[in-house]
């Protein structure tokens, strides 16, 4: 089965920060990967498909990219609203797909 | 608009069985593969498996074979899971998603307490 590694699981940082979050994949997974932000008592929002695609009306200050099989998100300047749960999903090995542990990202 | 409803919230005792609805709308559901996603309290997201909403062949994650099962009512457009045997550790708010995963329920939370 295929793994996948996020760090950090706690991310303390202000606004206007540039914060990268990362997920490690245990065996080639090409660009089979999503990231999703989830706030407190609602249903998760896909952000990333494909690595690197922005999903419908997500700002522009997200993004997805990959080096090997290390696959990050990145917001570039936080805003107060960004403050949330974030989780990477693999589905190159369908059907049997993974979820990263999460990182939460918060305010320092 | 597409739209995928669930079922209300739900309390049971240890043993019993439950069953969560996902009514989708918007969209051809036979066309679409619908997910699971298990999120316990406090915890990260699991995914469940998926059932081909045209076949009605489900698929299941390791964890969620045996006392788990998807299935359909096709000709109303929804999804069920149904839990048997319930115990304490499936205590969770469960998730439908519609392929892709861009369409999200609104969650079932699903509470075993004697």
């Amino acid at each position: 089965d295929i793994q996948m590694t996020q760090s950090p699981s706690s991310l303390p940082a202000s606004l206007g920060d540039r914060v990268t979050i990362t997920c490690r994949a245990s065996q080639d997974i090409g660009n089979y990967l999503r990231w999703f932000q989830q706030k407190p008592g609602k249903s998760p929002r896909l952000m990333i498909y494909g690595a690197t695609n922005l999903a419908a009306g997500v700002p522009s200050r997200f993004s997805g990219s990959r080096s090997g099989s290390d696959y990050s998100l990145t917001i570039s300047s936080l805003e107060s609203e960004d403050m949330a749960d974030y989780y990477c999903l693999q589905s190159k090995e369908s059907p049997l797909y993974t979820f990263g542990a999460g990182t939460k990202l918060e305010l320092k | 608009q597409i739209q995928l409803v669930q079922s209300g919230p739900e309390l049971k005792k240890p043993g019993e069985s439950v069953k969560i609805s996902c009514k989708a709308s918007g969209y051809t559901f036979t066309d679409y593969a619908m997910h699971w996603v298990k999120q316990a309290p406090g915890k990260g997201l699991k995914w469940m498996g998926w059932i081909n909403t045209y076949t009605g062949k489900p698929t299941y994650a390791d964890d969620f074979k045996g006392r788990f099962v998807f299935s359909l009512e096709a000709s109303a457009s929804t999804a069920n899971l149904q839990i048997s045997n319930l115990k304490n550790e499936d205590t969770a708010t469960y998730f439908c998603a519609k392929r892709g995963f861009a369409y999200w329920g609104q969650g079932t939370l699903v509470t075993v307490s004697s």
